[in-house]
């Protein structure tokens, strides 16, 4: 049982760069999130998903894209990395947007942006 | 949502019951108690949850006052496993609300 897998788990870019942050949840969950977490921030939340074909913004967005062509599959897409963008990200899935069972997180992607 | 407040840091002794409390003096009457944790370089795990009764599962008991203004989640005997950020989190389950996660407690099992 897999539950929310992220890969790669740590990454290093060139401010410019592009890439994406993969997320995948094997429990068909409709509801996927994407969140960044700061130190002594918590956790903040990037954009998310609702069910395949729909996302929406969530408190910080900008400079990130997603998409969600499939329920398993919720990937993040920086299109020109920044240092501002350093942070560890995490991908959250639940069952219904309500979370009520909770969310399953994945283990984190580590990203430095240089 | 609810804001809640926690304390910064916490410490216990290994086998003891830990206590951790949350106020949320503003919660509304449709709101419920959610706490996770984080272990260093995890990702945030689920607890437990409740709206107005004590609640109580594999891996804690989650105590809701009266008024339900504070609850107390209780680790009954924590390990040195059990050494991470707990965070309480207070939150609608109608509609696609967000989860957000304020800046928790950090709770230090010692042997």
């Amino acid at each position: 049982n897999a539950g929310v897998t992220q890969t790669p788990k740590f990454q290093v870019l060139k401010t410019g760069q592009s890439m994406t942050l993969q997320c995948a949840q094997d429990m068909n969950h409709e509801y996927m999130s994407w969140y960044r977490q700061d130190p002594g921030m918590g956790l903040r939340l990037i954009h998310y998903s609702v069910g395949a074909g729909i996302t929406d913004q969530g408190e910080v967005p900008n400079g990130y894209n997603v998409s969600r062509s499939t329920t398993e599959d919720f990937p993040l897409r920086l299109l020109s990395a920044a240092p501002s963008q350093t942070s560890v990200y995490f991908c959250a899935s639940s069952k219904g947007g309500q979370g009520v069972d909770g969310y399953t997180f994945g283990s984190g992607t580590r990203l430095t942006v240089v | 949502d609810a804001k809640t407040t926690q304390p910064t840091s916490m410490d216990c002794a290994e086998g003891r019951a830990a206590n951790l409390p949350c106020n949320h003096s503003t919660i509304s009457g449709n709101e419920y108690v959610y706490w996770y944790r984080q272990i260093h370089s995890q990702g945030p795990q689920y607890i437990i949850h409740g709206l107005k009764n004590n609640e109580t599962n594999e891996m804690a008991s989650l105590i809701i006052t009266e008024d339900r203004k504070s609850s107390t989640l209780i680790l009954p005997h924590a390990t040195l496993r059990d050494t991470a950020v707990y965070y309480c989190i207070v939150r609608t389950n109608s509609g696609y609300s967000t989860l957000t996660f304020g800046k928790g407690t950090m709770l230090l099992v010692s042997p």
